[in-house]
């Protein structure tokens, strides 16, 4: 069963505006959650994190928003800007291994810029 | 600095053909990872290491073994390769300062594309 799940395959949103992706997950003992940004034929980069006992992240255009009692999170980003059409994953670890025994991951939305 | 080099990058087999994927990090990273990407399945998490010389299995190891003889070497095999193995293989690597010090952000290689007929 998919403990982390990003809903929406492909996201459309113009250039200037906000883009929003957003991820469930249903593990309560995650304790960090991660974006990446994937481009074609490259490894995923990573964005911006953050820790459960947040519920917001900033780094410059990106934030992430956590929202605990719903197991949701989000990522923003503003303003969305052509680079920004990529491939996103959602990640998540859990504090019983210190987060060492991996990430696991959602299955990605692909962002769309239109000019 | 590199960061993570996999090689080679793209591979055809034959079914029930063997190779071996080779992952090299320059960063001294403690920990390593196998994930293998899929259309609609996101990234699956394969076999890892926490150091040199210990592996441990993942989400989806069957068919597939590893070794880290090396800190910064991290090897994936498949002994005898089935269609279903076809895939991008992607392998990365971290360092976690300590059990609450942070994410375990992983770094990522380029990927490796493999085809079995």
């Amino acid at each position: 069963d998919q403990q982390v799940k990003q809903n929406s395959p492909s996201l459309s949103v113009q250039e200037g505006r906000i883009s929003i992706l957003n991820c469930d997950y249903t593990n309560s003992m995650f304790d960090y959650f991660l974006w990446y940004k994937k481009y074609p034929a490259e490894g995923p980069t990573f964005l911006i994190s953050i820790s459960s006992i947040k519920d917001k992240n900033e780094d410059g255009r990106f934030t992430v928003f956590l929202n605990k009692s719903a197991k949701h999170l989000s990522l923003h980003i503003v303003p969305s800007q052509p680079g920004d059409s990529a491939v996103y994953f959602c990640a998540a670890s859990e504090g019983s291994g210190g987060g060492a025994d991996g990430l696991t991951f959602g299955k990605g939305t692909h962002l769309i810029i239109q000019p | 600095n590199a960061g993570v080099t996999q090689t080679p990058k793209f591979r055809v087999l034959k079914t029930g053909q063997s190779m071996t994927l080779l992952c090299a990090q320059d960063m001294n990273h403690e920990y390593m990872y196998w994930y293998r990407q899929d259309p609609g399945m996101g990234l699956r998490l394969i076999h890892y290491s926490v150091g040199e010389g210990t592996t441990a299995k993942g989400e989806v190891p069957d068919g597939y073994n590893v070794s880290r003889l090396k800190k910064q070497n991290f090897l994936l095999g498949l002994e005898s390769a089935a269609p279903s193995q076809t895939s991008v293989y992607f392998c990365a690597s971290s360092y976690i300062q300590g059990r609450f010090s942070g994410a375990n952000v992983l770094t990522f290689g380029a990927g490796s594309r493999l085809t079995v007929l």
